[in-house]
């Protein structure tokens, strides 16, 4: 069956531009999740929804950053005013609730 | 808040087998989770342990106590194809799994 999408692959965007991430969980996941990868780093948590639980976003590292998920489905994560520091790799996955499913990453420059 | 400790790096040769430690501090532990992530690529599950003791899967066992609030990924057999980075990574009651910073394995002939 199909895996987690995400679109785009690769985003080149000027400082100070938004930029919004698109996560297609799998079909049937109710939790999805949104990490960030910097080069050679470890996976950091920036936000999770469960349901139609409210979203944990403790990993939010700015309010710069936002993300939604419409009828408990697709995802889309929104960077307002980028800056340098926010290039990384973009990770979604989905799950039923044990093991995560992770898409191929949308990988985010920041000129 | 949680913590997760594992070694940056672990170089070994084929045929070997390699032993990757986690430890963790954290609230509301309900188990810890192993993936693998190879250069370019998406994390992928490997194992899961929620209770003490040893779960093996094939090549690969993982390893849980509680009590000392560590664990282990052992790999044997070791093939160049597993060189790749190994992430531990805690179940917490209704969170997100938080992830270490990875270990890097490099297989050598």
């Amino acid at each position: 069956g199909a895996g987690v999408s995400q679109s785009p692959s690769n985003k080149v965007t000027e400082k100070g531009k938004d930029v919004e991430l698109r996560c297609d969980p799998i079909s049937g996941h109710t939790a999805l999740y949104w990490y960030r990868q910097s080069l050679g780093q470890g996976l950091e948590f920036l936000i999770y929804f469960q349901g139609n639980s409210a979203p944990d976003k403790s990993g939010l590292p700015s309010d710069r950053f936002s993300a939604e998920r419409t009828g408990g489905s697709v995802s889309t994560l929104t960077i307002q005013r980028t800056q340098q520091e926010d290039s990384a790799v973009y990770l979604c996955a989905s799950s039923r609730g044990g093991d995560l499913y992770f898409g191929p990453g949308t990988r985010l420059t920041v000129t | 808040g949680q913590s997760l400790e594992q070694p940056s790096e672990v170089t070994a040769v084929e045929g070997a087998i390699v032993q990757i430690n986690c430890t963790y501090q954290t609230s509301g532990f309900y188990g810890l989770s192993w993936y693998q992530q190879h250069d370019g690529g998406a994390p992928t599950f490997l194992s899961y342990n929620a209770l003490d003791g040893l779960e093996e899967t094939g090549r690969f066992s993982s390893f849980l106590s509680r009590s000392d609030s560590y664990g282990y990924l052992l790999l044997q057999e070791l093939q160049m194809k597993d060189s790749a980075s190994y992430f531990c990574a805690v179940n917490q009651a209704g969170t997100a799994l938080i992830f270490g910073k990875g270990t890097t394995l490099s297989v050598s002939s």
